[in-house]
């Protein structure tokens, strides 16, 4: 079975900040790993992925993350956050299930920008 | 290229009611995803169609069913709604079973 646990349901930090999103996963099986953005009254759009090769993982809109599988985490960075971050973040894991990429998500993490 | 589109946008029915809400997968996809999300919560995983037959199943009951078409679009029925239901539902394609899921903006159920 699968989990993943996004630590911190809110986070605020300033425009030009570093921006840190915290996920932790569990999988019994080599995972593959997301992070989605979701807008207000949108739909989840696909930042980045890890599946196998280079554990660093850069995404759309600056955004990139490490895939660490000692430490079983996937943590989204990016270095200077800007107003159009801010969304909620949602960190997913595949778990099969007889071929079917079922993802797991997360119950997210609320990203708000401070001028 | 067309992403995945879903209808309706809003809905909202009374209890004991039955929905259908559609998704269009992207040009290409064959296979669609259902996934439902709860107000402040991440989404659940449905069930999941590959090229016409259903390929994996969440913890729903059975009435929640699905179809999906020769053309890959897909359907989500909802059978003697409950309050319970009210939330986002999401529909997802990709190129095969395994491969990245692209979602649609959504269908917004309110159940009164």
């Amino acid at each position: 079975a699968q989990s993943v646990t996004q630590l911190g349901s809110h986070v605020s930090v300033s425009e030009g900040a570093l921006v840190l999103l915290r996920c932790n996963y569990s999988s019994s099986v080599p995972p593959y790993l997301f992070w989605y953005v979701q807008y207000p009254n949108q739909g989840l759009q696909l930042l980045l992925k890890y599946t196998t090769g280079a554990t660093l993982v850069k995404g759309i809109n600056g955004f990139e993350a490490e895939f660490k599988k000692s430490e079983t985490s996937f943590h989204l960075t990016k270095p200077s956050a800007h107003m159009s971050d801010a969304a909620e973040y949602f960190c997913a894991v595949s778990g099969g299930l007889g071929g079917a990429q079922k993802l797991v998500f997360g119950q997210g993490t609320r990203l708000t920008i401070n001028p | 290229e067309t992403g995945v589109t879903q209808s309706p946008t809003h809905l909202i029915k009374t209890r004991g009611q039955q929905v259908t809400l559609r998704c269009s997968s992207q040009s290409g996809h064959n296979t669609v995803s259902w996934y439902q999300q709860a107000l402040g919560q991440g989404p659940q995983f449905i069930f999941q169609y590959y090229r016409e037959e259903e390929n994996g199943r969440g913890n729903f009951p059975p009435r929640f069913s699905g179809l999906q078409f020769p053309n890959y679009s897909s359907e989500l029925n909802v059978n003697a709604l409950e309050l319970d239901d009210s939330a986002l539902y999401l529909c997802a394609s990709s190129l095969g079973r395994e491969e990245t899921q692209y979602f649609g903006p959504g269908t917004r159920l309110l159940v009164l």
